[in-house]
């Protein structure tokens, strides 16, 4: 039972480059998530979905974008990477919602240089 | 604007002794979560916390919420080096948000 699966596990962009964070889970989950963790400060939301199709904003969107053509995946995409966004990246997924227990993929490092 | 304040952030202690992290939170939430993670590694979660004065224990580790003062804390009896993690509280006023968590180191 794989649980969240997250590529790359790192990654060096360049300033205004651009690459996308695939996330995969195989628990049937509905909800899925987007968190950053910055060095010394908690996890914070970019971005959730409730289900296929429909994606909302967190607390910290701008510079990313996502999407969700089906259950399993919820990519995470960064247009014009800037420094900013050198960060760990946190794909969660849960049943039951934003107040649920969330389970993690391992993290994808992302350094823009 | 929401906080949730984790103290203290950097821990480090002898095996065998005991200590607590408190977790305090600004705002109205119905439960309270604490998850661990190993350097490197992700976060798993430890408990979940949903009432008022509801204590949960796993081994050396126990926490317990108190909604009336938004506060919980996370302690530690007779630390053991395996214990060394981050440890993060996380509200839930709308959706999950995090404390800075605290690093905790266990020496031998």
């Amino acid at each position: 039972n794989a649980g969240v699966t997250q590529t790359p596990k790192f990654r060096i962009l360049k300033i205004g480059q651009s690459m996308t964070l695939q996330c995969t889970q195989d628990m049937n989950h509905n909800y899925m998530y987007w968190y950053r963790q910055d060095p010394g400060m908690g996890l914070k939301l970019i971005y959730y979905s409730v289900g296929a199709g429909i994606t909302d904003k967190g607390e910290v969107p701008n510079g990313y974008n996502v999407s969700r053509s089906t259950t399993e995946d919820f990519p995470l995409r960064l247009e014009l990477a800037a420094p900013s966004q050198t960060s760990v990246y946190f794909c969660a997924s849960n049943l039951q919602g934003p107040t649920g227990e969330l389970f993690f993929g391992e993290g994808s490092r992302l350094t823009v240089l | 604007e929401l906080k949730v304040e984790q103290n203290p952030l950097f821990l480090s202690m002898q095996e065998g002794k005991n200590y607590t992290i408190y977790c305090n939170y600004s705002t109205t939430s119905d439960r309270l979560y604490w998850y661990r993670q190993d350097p490197g590694k992700s976060l798993e979660s430890l408990f979940v916390l949903l009432s008022n004065g509801a204590v949960k224990q796993e081994g050396r580790l126990m926490a317990s919420l108190d909604t009336k003062a938004r506060l919980s804390t996370l302690h530690i009896t007779a630390a053991v080096h395996d214990l060394s993690a981050t440890y993060f509280c996380a509200v839930v006023p709308n959706d999950m948000r995090f404390g800075a968590g605290t690093r905790l180191t266990v020496k031998p």
